[in-house]
């Protein structure tokens, strides 16, 4: 089986601007998460989504916002880009919420 | 909510030596411990977990063991090799009404020496 991918590998955004980030999870995966990660926080949740409901989010501001398509793949989007969001984005996937999350490659945001 | 502490953050350990990673966490409700492995510039791995009805669980030279009563668990890498060299992060996680979300400890950097 192919693994999890996420598209972009890269951005470069500047301040204010909208990113939208893509995940493919795993085939027969329903449940996507999504994490930051950075250098001072480590890996922090974003929000869960299972059969295109989000069922669990973090404790981040509403300028995330995440949401699942009909194949399992999910999209997050950040609005009003800061500084402080440039990070790793990882996605995991699972067959089901109480099964072994699979990561992706990430995207690597930066923020000028 | 859950909070997962995670020690040592860095490590250094010989060849052939053993490596003892360790974490708490504070919601005594969380049921399920991961432990990934991230290289640097790649992805975290998945390589060991455990479930809160096994005390114990072995893959090979990897180990992990889990108190419940203390709320703790451990990593433990035995015979250690210089592809063992990563960061190494422990999770909790709480599967309740279908959903579960990890809460990973800080990580830590262990470094295997030739």
């Amino acid at each position: 089986k192919a693994g999890v991918t996420q598209t972009p590998r890269y951005l470069i955004k500047t301040r204010g601007q909208q990113v939208t980030l893509s995940c493919s999870p795993i085939s027969g995966h329903r449940s996507v998460s999504w994490y930051q990660q950075t250098p001072g926080q480590g890996l922090q949740f974003l929000f869960e989504y299972f059969s295109e409901t989000q069922r669990n989010k973090g404790n981040f501001p509403g300028r995330f916002s995440g949401r699942q398509f009909s194949n399992s793949r999910s999209e997050m989007n950040v609005s009003t880009l800061e500084l402080g969001d440039s990070a790793l984005y990882l996605c995991a996937s699972s067959e089901e919420a109480d099964q072994p999350q699979h990561f992706g490659d990430g995207t690597r945001l930066s923020i000028l | 909510g859950e909070n997962v502490e995670q020690h040592p953050s860095t490590l250094s350990v010989q060849e052939g030596d053993s490596a003892v990673i360790k974490c708490t966490y504070s919601d005594s409700a969380s049921n399920y411990f991961p432990w990934y492995k991230q290289e640097l510039g790649k992805r975290p791995q998945l390589i060991i977990d455990i479930r809160s009805n096994v005390g114990e669980k072995k893959d090979q030279r990897i180990a992990v063991t889990l108190n419940k009563t203390a709320k703790h668990f451990s990593l433990h890498i035995t015979e250690t090799q210089p592809e063992d060299s990563a960061v190494y992060f422990c999770a909790a996680s709480m599967v309740n009404s279908g959903y579960s979300t990890l809460t990973f400890g800080k990580g830590t950097m262990l470094l295997v020496s030739p």
